[in-house]
């Protein structure tokens, strides 16, 4: 079974600039999740879709991210204007939404630089 | 707004067990404890979960206290490939499901 698929891996961008990423799920998954960890920190969430509508947002900075998953499979993340404290490796993951067990499956993660 | 307790790091000798605590006091019923760890450069991977008892896998055990306020993840005999960041995570069903992370515990094994 692949796994979660993101790219691309590694970003170095200037700030003010623009930067997508792109999170392929685990096929079947139905929640995704895009996660933001700052060296040394643990994870934090951004944003969960359940199939292609939004279940929480509450964490994702709404002036400059932007998420989507059209037809509720691939899911793309987009900062415009980056800032340095945007610094970060963001983390793709994805769950088949089973209330009981609902292990999320990790991506390897796409690690930006803001300079 | 974390809300479990880890201590910053750890060390282990190769071969012998490791015993890693979590705290979680406001872990509400419904809360499950999950386990992730995360090797260098990679996503954080599932490791074990329970709700009350204990539970054992292949790759770890879980002791869950009575009370549920705390939890401790033993890895029966440390090996080098298990130096990673161990996360005690609360997982809440009936709040879509969401993953409350903490900032974990760095596991150093020594040969």
């Amino acid at each position: 079974e692949a796994g979660v698929a993101q790219s691309p891996r590694y970003k170095i961008i200037e700030k003010r600039q623009s930067v997508a990423f792109w999170c392929n799920p685990i096929s079947g998954h139905a929640t995704l999740y895009w996660y933001q960890q700052i060296l040394g920190q643990g994870p934090k969430l951004l944003i969960q879709f359940q199939n292609n509508g939004v279940v929480d947002d509450s964490q994702l900075p709404k002036d400059r991210f932007s998420a989507e998953r059209l037809k509720g499979v691939d899911s793309t993340l987009k900062i415009q204007p980056a800032k340095l404290e945007d610094s970060a490796v963001y983390l793709c993951a994805s769950s088949d939404g089973g209330a009981l067990r609902d292990t999320q499956y990790f991506g390897p993660g796409t690690r930006l630089t803001v300079l | 707004d974390a809300k479990t307790t880890q201590p910053n790091s750890m060390e282990s000798n190769e071969e012998e067990p490791v015993h890693l605590p979590c705290n979680h006091s406001t872990i509400s019923g419904t809360d499950y404890i999950h386990w992730y760890r995360q090797l260098p450069s990679q996503g954080p991977e599932y490791v074990i979960h329970g709700l009350t008892s204990n539970v054992n896998n292949r790759m770890a055990s879980l002791a869950i206290a009575e009370d549920r306020k705390s939890s401790t993840l033993i890895l029966h005999r440390a090996t080098l490939r298990d130096a990673a960041v161990y996360y005690c995570i609360l997982r809440a069903p009936y709040n879509f499901n969401k993953f409350y992370f903490g900032s974990g515990t760095k596991l150093n094994v020594k040969p």
